[in-house]
């Protein structure tokens, strides 16, 4: 599973609140991915980093922010939440063997966000 | 952008029957095609590759094709066992660099006994 987990695991919130999702792995790998899984929509690319302080959007980026200022950690923020951000939310890393990226994806076990 | 369609949203057999799913794309032919297995409440899980200048790959039970052509890709699983339920989603990736895969709203497999 590459070491990856993602925290927490399941939260309520309400609208309007700010709401941080933690992906943390244990390997190193520089790549980094945040998506939303929807009924209906499959998984979609919020954001995605490919080191430390470099990140950039993917297709839904609208209404998150992300950091990463260690390797290890990729945080998911959504600064004033809506009930449209209700979701599951994976985390996934790349593994790369130097320059190259195995072009592989692992995936955290999901944090489901619901948003009142 | 990229569109994919995967065949059907659930897709039925009986045990010791070959399963075959289908991954269609629009627009341009895409680097490396993958499948991924997802059970439900956990993250999809990665089986297979298979870049554009392959025709087929194989591993155990599971064989991909790539057909640039059609712009499809067909995976097989033979043998089917009803552990193989579960929803198989298809990616596509433009070798960005980057890694980033487009994906299929994928098709769940049910394996009757």
């Amino acid at each position: 599973d590459a070491g990856i987990t993602q925290s927490p695991r399941h939260k309520v919130t309400e609208t309007g609140t700010p709401v941080t999702l933690r992906c943390h792995q244990t390997e190193n790998h520089r790549y980094m991915y945040w998506y939303r899984q929807d009924p209906g929509h499959g998984l979609r690319l919020i954001h995605y980093s490919y080191g430390v302080k470099d990140t950039d959007k993917g297709e839904v980026s609208d209404g998150y922010s992300v950091s990463r200022s260690k390797t290890e950690d990729f945080l998911l923020t959504l600064e004033s939440a809506t009930s449209s951000q209700t979701s599951v939310y994976f985390c996934a890393i790349n593994k790369e063997q130097g320059a190259n990226l195995y072009n592989e994806q692992f995936f955290g076990p999901g944090t489901r966000l619901t948003v009142l | 952008s990229q569109k994919i369609e995967q065949n059907s949203e659930a897709l039925n057999i009986q045990e010791g029957k070959t399963a075959t799913l289908t991954c269609n794309y629009t627009n341009y032919s895409p680097a490396y095609l993958q499948w991924y297995r997802q059970d439900p409440g956990r993250g999809p899980v990665f089986l297979l590759l298979i870049r554009e200048n392959e025709k087929e790959k194989r591993k155990e039970r599971l064989k991909v094709t790539f057909d640039t052509t059609l712009k499809q890709s067909l995976f097989h699983i033979t043998a089917s066992q009803p552990a193989d339920s579960a929803t198989y989603l298809c990616a596509l990736d433009h070798n960005t660099n980057a890694g980033k895969s487009t994906f299929g709203d994928g098709t769940t497999l049910t394996v009757k006994p």
